[in-house]
C-alpha cells in the first residue's frame, strides 16, 4: 500500500534554478495540500486543491505554484529557488477537504544554495 | 491569523512517566487534531476531536477539545521508547494550522 509518494527524497539545488516537486497518491482522495516543515514553526500550509481542476493558496504561497491536472498527482513547483526556501516539504491529502484527517508523505528535503 | 501556541517546545521523561502537552489559539477552531511524527516520516493522524468539550482516547494516549474551541490537551499515560517524536496539535478552521511541535524523549 502506497498511499502517497514523494520525489524526489533530497535534492540540492542551486539558487535561481526550477524546480518541481512530485506527488501522487493512490487513495483516491479528492483534497491534497502542500506543506513546508521548518524548525520551531511547524507546518505551514503552501498551497492546496480541495478536487482536481481547483487550486488554492494557503498561508505561506509566495514562490510556489501547482496544479491538479487529475485526482493523483499534486506537482509542486517553484519557480526559481531561492535560499529561504530550503526546508522539508510535505505533500498530503485527505478523502474530503476541511476535515483536518490528512495523511502524509514522507518529505522531500530541499536544500537551495 | 489563525496562529496556535504549543507547549512545552520539549519534554525529557523517564519511561513509565505520564505526559501532557497543549495547544492554545485565539481563533476558534471546528476540529481539534493531534499528528505525531517520526524521525525521517510525514506526521500520523493520532486523534480527531470535533465537538466542544469532547473526550477522546486512542489506547494511552487521551485529547481533549477545549470548551471554548480555543484549546486542546493531549496527554501520554504510562510513557514508551516508542512514543518519541514530535507531537502537533492542528486546528481546523477555515484552513488547518499546526503548532510548532513538542518533542518528546523518552528515557529508558
Amino acid at each position: 500500500i502506497a498511499g502517497i509518494t514523494q520525489a524526489p527524497t533530497s535534492q540540492i539545488l542551486a539558487a535561481g534554478r526550477r524546480m518541481t516537486l512530485r506527488c501522487t497518491q493512490d487513495m483516491r482522495h479528492n483534497a491534497m495540500y502542500w506543506y513546508r516543515q521548518d524548525l520551531g514553526l511547524g507546518l505551514r500550509l503552501i498551497h492546496y486543491s480541495n478536487t482536481a481542476g481547483t487550486t488554492g493558496k494557503g498561508e505561506v504561497p509566495d514562490g510556489y505554484s501547482v496544479s491538479r491536472a487529475n485526482t493523483d498527482d499534486f506537482p509542486l513547483t517553484l519557480a526559481s529557488a531561492v535560499p529561504s526556501q530550503t526546508s522539508v516539504y510535505f505533500c498530503a491529502s485527505s478523502d474530503r477537504a476541511n476535515t483536518g484527517e490528512l495523511f502524509f508523505g514522507e518529505g522531500s528535503r530541499l536544500t537551495v544554495l | 491569523g489563525q496562529q496556535l501556541n504549543q507547549s512545552p517546545q520539549s519534554m525529557f521523561i523517564q519511561e513509565g512517566e505520564d505526559v501532557s502537552m497543549n495547544c492554545t489559539s485565539s481563533s476558534i477552531f471546528n476540529t481539534w487534531l493531534w499528528y505525531k511524527q517520526d524521525p525521517g516520516e510525514g506526521p500520523v493522524l493520532l486523534i480527531a476531536l470535533y465537538k466542544a468539550g469532547e473526550l477522546t482516547s486512542n489506547g494511552r494516549l487521551t485529547a481533549q477539545f477545549g470548551i471554548t474551541r480555543k484549546d486542546s490537551f493531549l496527554n501520554i499515560s504510562a510513557s514508551i521508547p516508542s512514543d518519541v517524536g514530535i507531537y502537533f496539535c492542528a486546528g481546523q478552521g477555515y484552513d488547518m494550522r499546526f503548532g510548532a511541535g513538542t518533542r518528546l524523549t523518552v528515557k529508558p
